[in-house]
């Protein structure tokens, strides 16, 4: 039990279906990530978000698109996916941005595109 | 973006002491190491942070030598259960200026 919690862990998709992934922590951090995993692959930054605000885009499409209600919730909207879009995504939190603070991991959402 | 380098993977058995070494020539003044273990189709998990010296807490401990260009990993007796792969971070993670490469996979034999 990492305080963060991902769903769903499994999701299968047509390349034209729009779903959303869903990332909660209740440790009291304001600081959220989204990576994503691909198979042999080193996991990849995607998103950072700081007191909900967008502070991070790594050159990410724009059919994955994130959203940050509050510091405990964080989403990831999925639409026209492509095949290599597959992969674990995997979100963290922290304490805040700075200090080298420790991220801690849900255990991600296992996505397939078909 | 500070890089290191690390075995791409290990073996050892039951019962013994395993010592993962990170190399980071480039480590800057400010820069924490950081240690994460992940399962596979887990997150990964906090393992270890330290910024000089040794650090040791109930799952492992960290040696940094003065130059800090590198840092070990060190896992007392390690069980079937401690496979899995080992991330070595350097720098500040939060703000995207470190990543995580690609590991050192640690089999763990009876």
């Amino acid at each position: 039990e990492t305080g963060v919690t991902q769903t769903p862990r499994h999701l299968v998709m047509g390349m034209t279906n729009k779903k959303s992934l869903k990332c909660e922590q209740h440790l009291g951090h304001n600081a959220m990530y989204w990576y994503k995993q691909s198979a042999k692959k080193p996991l990849e930054l995607m998103f950072v978000y700081n007191f909900k605000e967008q502070t991070e885009n790594n050159s990410v499409p724009s059919r994955f698109s994130p959203e940050c209600p509050n510091s405990s919730h964080l989403f990831l909207h999925l639409h026209t996916l492509q095949p290599e879009d597959s992969a674990l995504y995997l979100c963290a939190s922290s304490r805040d941005r700075g200090g080298n603070q420790p991220q801690h991991f849900g255990d991600g959402t296992r996505l397939s595109i078909l | 973006l500070a890089k290191t380098t690390q075995p791409i993977s290990m073996d050892s058995y039951e019962g013994q002491e395993v010592n993962i070494t990170c190399s980071h020539n480039n480590i800057a003044t400010n820069d924490y190491i950081t240690w994460y273990q992940q399962f596979p189709s887990q997150g990964p998990r906090f393992i270890i942070q330290g910024y000089k010296t040794k650090v040791t807490n109930e799952v492992a401990s960290l040696f940094i030598p003065a130059d800090r260009k590198s840092s070990t990993l060190s896992l007392p007796r390690v069980s079937l259960s401690d496979t899995a792969v080992y991330y070595c971070l350097v720098g500040d993670t939060n703000a995207g200026k470190s990543t995580f490469g690609d590991g050192t996979t640690l089999t763990v034999k009876p």
